[in-house]
């Protein structure tokens, strides 16, 4: 079965902090992993995705994200916050027919 | 702009009448989706088109619920008879290619309060 876990519903840190939102998948083939960012009242805008080759991708944004494999991970990455990037994140997980699988989001607070 | 747009941005009815909403894709993209977010949730999975094909629709929530893609081109999401319990922001995505790995792009979404 196709499943998304994420791990903290909100998130706080302090402006110029490690950034740092947990993301666990469940898949029955090889997974192709993405992280969206939302603003209020706003669509959802890719940030990064992950499909095969390099387990570290870089996104927009000075985002990045490691995929392993043997944790079942996609965790989201930024060494330093800034306030621009308070906003709901959402972890998805490719599955047949393109459909996204999401998982529950983490919002993510940007103290200054 | 050539993004997914969504009409209406928001839409308010009363329980019991029947809305409408409206998609237009990124005008290469022959896969479309459509997904529902209650606050809190992330995006659920409706429906999806490839061209003017339905392929999917048994995770529409109930038969109230319809969507058609007549052309190929834009798209529409029918609710009949709404219950509050359908309030909710109403998500259209676009993709160029059917496979797993091919990112979704999606528009601003319908906001729906049923009253």
């Amino acid at each position: 079965a196709q499943s998304v876990t994420q791990l903290g519903s909100h998130v706080s840190v302090s402006e110029g902090a490690l950034v740092l939102l947990r993301c666990n998948y469940s898949s029955s083939v090889p997974p192709y992993l993405f992280w969206y960012v939302q603003y209020p009242n706003q669509g959802l805008q890719l940030l990064l995705k992950y499909t095969t080759g390099a387990t570290l991708v870089k996104g927009i944004n000075g985002f990045e994200a490691e995929f392993k494999k043997s944790e079942t991970s996609f965790h989201l990455t930024k060494p330093s916050a800034h306030m621009s990037d308070a906003a709901e994140y959402f972890c998805a997980l490719g599955g047949p027919g393109n459909q996204f699988y999401f998982g529950t989001g983490t919002s993510l607070t940007v103290i200054p | 702009d050539t993004g997914v747009s969504q009409n209406p941005r928001h839409k308010i009815t009363k329980r019991g009448q029947n809305v409408t909403f409206r998609c237009d894709p990124i005008s290469e993209h022959n896969r479309l989706y459509w997904y529902r977010q209650t606050l809190g949730q992330g995006p659920e999975f409706l429906t999806y088109f490839q061209n003017e094909a339905q392929l999917e629709k048994s995770r529409l929530l109930s038969d109230r619920f319809s969507a058609e893609r007549p052309k190929g081109s834009f798209s529409t999401l029918e609710i009949q008879r709404t219950e509050q319990g359908d309030s909710a922001m109403y998500l259209c995505a676009s993709s160029a290619r059917g496979t797993a790995n091919t990112e979704a792009f999606f528009g601003q979404g319908t906001r729906l309060t049923v009253v």
